[in-house]
């Protein structure tokens, strides 16, 4: 049961344009979402969030866009850097109170690769 | 500021042995929670630690258990070692009050053999 769903395995990008990375979830008690980066050897490291109460969080050159309707969140990185290469993971959880007792339900990832 | 720490960071163990993997949080947080990351998948959360007590707990068997000190350090325990166990296992420490906000560690990859 994929209750948090990356359908892309990897996306390639030139240098300087957007990438646009997706995220599906089934579960319509989450309402708090996350993504997080992860470099080879390194554990994940927290890039933005986004509560159930807005539909856009910026963060620099990071955007986290949430279509509650759809169950769709996407991570654009404008502009894309070769230093943004890595494993993207959305991840979400179903109290943004903070009391979700820290289960967050990840996604598979998607690798992101940003070309010179 | 010190940041999540693991170890150790590889682990060759063989089916039916025990295991037990270590993590000291992020300084200030007070909670600790585990995630198995099987090669390919996104991490599965195991369970938490907050107050020295599992606070939540995820869809793994009794084989996985836990513990967390006084100082905030966890233990994350496997016995009876199947070969599906082989994974990188993962902590993340937080503050209770604010738990989705999780800093991850490099974790500890485990192979069983």
């Amino acid at each position: 049961d994929q209750q948090v769903k990356q359908n892309s395995p990897s996306l390639s990008v030139q240098e300087g344009r957007i990438s646009i990375l997706n995220c599906d979830y089934t579960n319509s008690m989450f309402d708090y979402f996350l993504w997080y980066k992860k470099y080879p050897a390194e554990g994940p490291t927290f890039l933005i969030s986004i509560s159930s109460i807005k539909d856009k969080n910026e963060d620099g050159r990071f955007t986290v866009f949430l279509n509650k309707s759809a169950k769709h969140l996407s991570l654009h990185i404008v502009p894309s850097q070769p230093g943004d290469s890595a494993v993207y993971f959305c991840a979400a959880s179903a109290d943004a109170g903070g009391t979700s007792y820290g289960k967050l339900t990840f996604g598979q990832g998607t690798i992101l690769t940003v070309h010179p | 500021d010190a940041g999540v720490t693991q170890s150790p960071t590889h682990l060759i163990k063989t089916r039916g042995q025990q295991v037990t993997l270590r993590c000291s949080p992020k300084s200030g947080h007070d909670t600790v929670s585990w995630y198995q990351q099987a090669l390919g998948q996104g991490p599965q959360f195991i369970f938490q630690y907050y107050e020295e007590e599992e606070r939540q707990r995820g869809n793994f068997p009794d084989r996985f258990s836990g513990h967390q000190f006084p100082n905030y350090s966890s233990e994350l325990n496997v016995n009876a070692l199947l070969l599906g166990d082989s994974a990188l296992y993962l902590c993340a420490s937080s503050l209770a009050n604010r738990d989705n906000e999780q800093y991850f560690g490099p974790g500890t990859r485990l192979t069983v053999t």
